[in-house]
């Protein structure tokens, strides 16, 4: 069964600094990795998007790696703003041809001042 | 940008009643999505479609339908609400073979 793990389930952290949030997954064929922000109350941004071919990217303050070995991947923000409190979620797809993912339940991150 | 708007962001129904959320998108995507997202389980697909007038079951399906009657409109129907469904739905758009979707804001759905 494909499934998407995702730690830590909650995370509090001090404004400015760093943070790095995991994905374990299971997903088979391996297609791409999605990393998405969702704010409170609204849906899913698309942040990243990594193939099997690409171990890292980045947007911003954020940089997502990808090991396909380990079937593992980590989304890293630095310098954190109190507009990164949000949950992160994890989504993998599956090469059958057709637009199926699997969804983490994503990490709450918070961010205080 | 891409653009999907749902019709209610806050609704409050009845069990037993029958509930209607619609989704417009305004990219020209051929795919349409609905998920329900719930506390600890993450988003899980109950239908989604290719094409107008065509819809494919998801993993959770059961009390729910869906109409798509043109390609900009996807259509979730609850045809007698339950409290079980009471629910955060997104709605997502994507064009075929890209599978980055984009999602609407949702619509909070409380059944009484």
């Amino acid at each position: 069964k494909n499934q998407v793990e995702q730690s830590p389930q909650s995370l509090i952290i001090l404004e400015g600094k760093n943070c790095t949030l995991q994905c374990n997954y299971t997903v088979s064929p391996f297609s791409n990795l999605r990393w998405y922000k969702q704010d409170t109350g609204r849906g899913p941004v698309s942040l990243t998007i990594m193939t099997f071919s690409e171990n890292t990217k980045s947007n911003g303050r954020y940089t997502a790696t990808l090991d396909a070995d380990t079937k593992q991947s980590s989304l890293h923000i630095t310098a954190s703003q109190l507009s990164d409190s949000a949950s992160y979620i994890c989504v993998v797809s599956a090469n059958f041809g057709n637009e199926k993912l699997t969804f983490g339940t994503g990490t709450r991150l918070t961010i205080i001042p | 940008d891409v653009k999907v708007t749902q019709s209610s962001r806050y609704l409050v129904k009845r069990t037993g009643e029958k509930v209607f959320l619609e989704c417009v998108q305004d990219m020209d995507h051929e795919n349409m999505f609905w998920y329900r997202q719930d506390p600890g389980l993450g988003l899980r697909l109950i239908y989604f479609s290719y094409d107008v007038k065509m819809k494919e079951k998801g993993d959770i399906p059961e009390g729910y339908s869906v109409s798509r009657e043109k390609k900009e409109r996807f259509s979730l129907i609850l045809e007698s609400a339950s409290t079980n469904q009471t629910s955060m739905y997104l709605c997502a758009s994507s064009f075929p073979g890209r599978n980055t979707q984009y999602f609407g804001p949702g619509t909070r759905l409380t059944v009484l």
